[in-house]
């Protein structure tokens, strides 16, 4: 079946360093989906992306969708502390429920 | 608040048990997923149902079930429990029935198996 990965796992970094993680189906996706958990929280959805090439930014976040729809990325500029959590993708094909990554949970050293 | 509601948020059981637990989707919203998160992994999708209908089945062992009822709460039914069943267990609705969309998640349910 349709399997999503996810790196890094884990990622540290000073605040005021960028961030990306990576995303990568198995097969080919209608859309994908980014969310983020805060420790202790529940997943909250950030941003979808449905077109090949699609980029969207969100303040410092800037979400991009692979030519092949395959492949997602999600960049932060300048962290800062608030964005600590755990974020997770999730791809979508037809009319199968979402897939989710396993998640990369990003600290922030201030 | 993203008007999705679980309950219990906290559960402690013993091996062989069995638990429910409860969903009410936000207002409106037609289908229901029930995810299991198990310590530092991902959302493992369990089951869907749309409509008071199961709509998809992902790695749900045959100890669970699940149900959607005519006012679109849902429950989650896990018996004979284990050990490797303690996780957070997050429900989530959306408008839809089928993967467009964005999912509101419930906070979870936090299952301890002793």
């Amino acid at each position: 079946g349709q399997q999503v990965m996810q790196i890094p796992q884990y990622q540290h970094v000073q605040e005021g360093e960028d961030f990306t993680t990576y995303c990568n189906s198995s097969t080919t996706l209608s859309n994908i989906q980014w969310y983020k958990q805060r420790p202790g929280g529940h997943p909250v959805f950030l941003i979808q992306l449905v077109k090949s090439g699609e980029v969207k930014k969100q303040k410092r976040l800037t979400f991009q969708f692979g030519e092949a729809k395959k492949n997602s990325s999600l960049h932060i500029t300048a962290t800062q502390t608030t964005d600590v959590g755990t974020y997770f993708c999730a791809g979508g094909s037809g009319n199968t429920p979402l897939v989710f990554g396993k998640g990369t949970r990003l600290s922030v050293i201030a | 608040d993203s008007g999705v509601t679980q309950t219990p948020k906290h559960l402690i059981t013993a091996t062989g048990q069995r638990v429910t637990l409860r969903c009410s989707p936000r207002s409106g919203d037609l289908s229901v997923y029930w995810y299991q998160q198990s310590l530092d992994q991902g959302l493992q999708f369990l089951i869907q149902y749309y409509n008071g209908e199961e709509r998809a089945k992902g790695n749900i062992l045959e100890r669970f079930s699940a149900q959607q009822f005519p006012d679109l709460h849902s429950e989650l039914n896990l018996s004979s429990l284990e050990l490797g069943d303690s996780a957070l267990y997050f429900c989530a609705s959306s408008e839809q029935g089928v993967d467009t969309g964005e999912l509101f998640f419930g906070e979870g349910s936090r299952l301890t198996v002793l």
